[in-house]
């Protein structure tokens, strides 16, 4: 089946430090969404990129979706202890319907 | 708000027993989804529901099925629990082409 590659696994930073989080597909994406999973949580959605070459900005949290439609990235600058967690992207396909495909995640531990 | 319930918090299963696990979302979703999620592997698909009596496979739907008799209500049932099965079972719902909420999680022990 279709699937998300995310990297990297694990990611530990320095408070203060810039964090980034890169998801790949195969095969061209209709859209992407990210997650965010506190410690002991569940995912909570964050955002949805639908088009070309997007970039949505909440606060220090940077999307972007590739031009080709087939990679995304989440970039959060100068990391804060409420930003530890796991991120998850999700991709969905023309061919999915309502079906979404989670990466695998990156997990991020920051260093106060 | 949408609330996503999952019955059961935790729950400690013996190998061969069938299990049940309950979820209900209060906000008229027609989408509801079966996750599980392991160390490294990320969220993985079991099955989902698009509206009452429908259902669809995931990406690993052997060892499980679903049923979904109310709009309301999805459950995942695992006909006979296997040792493999200890995870941490996530629920969600949707509406078409939105984001999905999920529930707190069951995490299954099967010993």
């Amino acid at each position: 089946g279709q699937q998300v590659m995310q990297i990297p696994q694990y990611q530990h930073v320095q408070e203060g430090e810039d964090f980034t989080t890169y998801c790949n597909s195969s095969t061209t994406l209709s859209n992407i969404q990210w997650y965010k999973q506190r410690p002991g949580g569940h995912p909570v959605f964050l955002i949805q990129l639908v088009k070309s070459g997007e970039v949505k900005k909440q606060k220090r949290l940077t999307f972007q979706f590739g031009e080709a439609k087939k990679n995304s990235s989440l970039h959060i600058t100068a990391t804060q202890t409420t930003d530890v967690g796991t991120y998850f992207c999700a991709g969905r396909w023309t061919t999915s319907g309502s079906r979404l495909t989670f990466g695998e995640g990156t997990q991020l531990t920051v260093n106060p | 708000d949408v609330k996503v319930t999952q019955s059961s918090r935790y729950l400690v299963k013996r190998t061969g027993e069938k299990v049940f696990l309950e979820c209900v979302q209060d906000m008229d979703h027609e989408n509801m989804f079966w996750y599980r999620q392991d160390p490294g592997l990320g969220l993985r698909l079991i099955y989902f529901s698009y509206d009452v009596k429908m259902k669809e496979k995931g990406d690993i739907p052997e060892g499980y099925s679903v049923s979904r008799e109310k709009k309301e209500r999805f459950s995942l049932i695992l006909e006979s629990a296997s040792t493999n099965q200890t995870s941490m079972y996530l629920c969600a719902s949707s509406l078409p082409g939105l984001p999905l909420h999920f529930g707190n999680g069951t995490r299954l022990t099967v010993t």
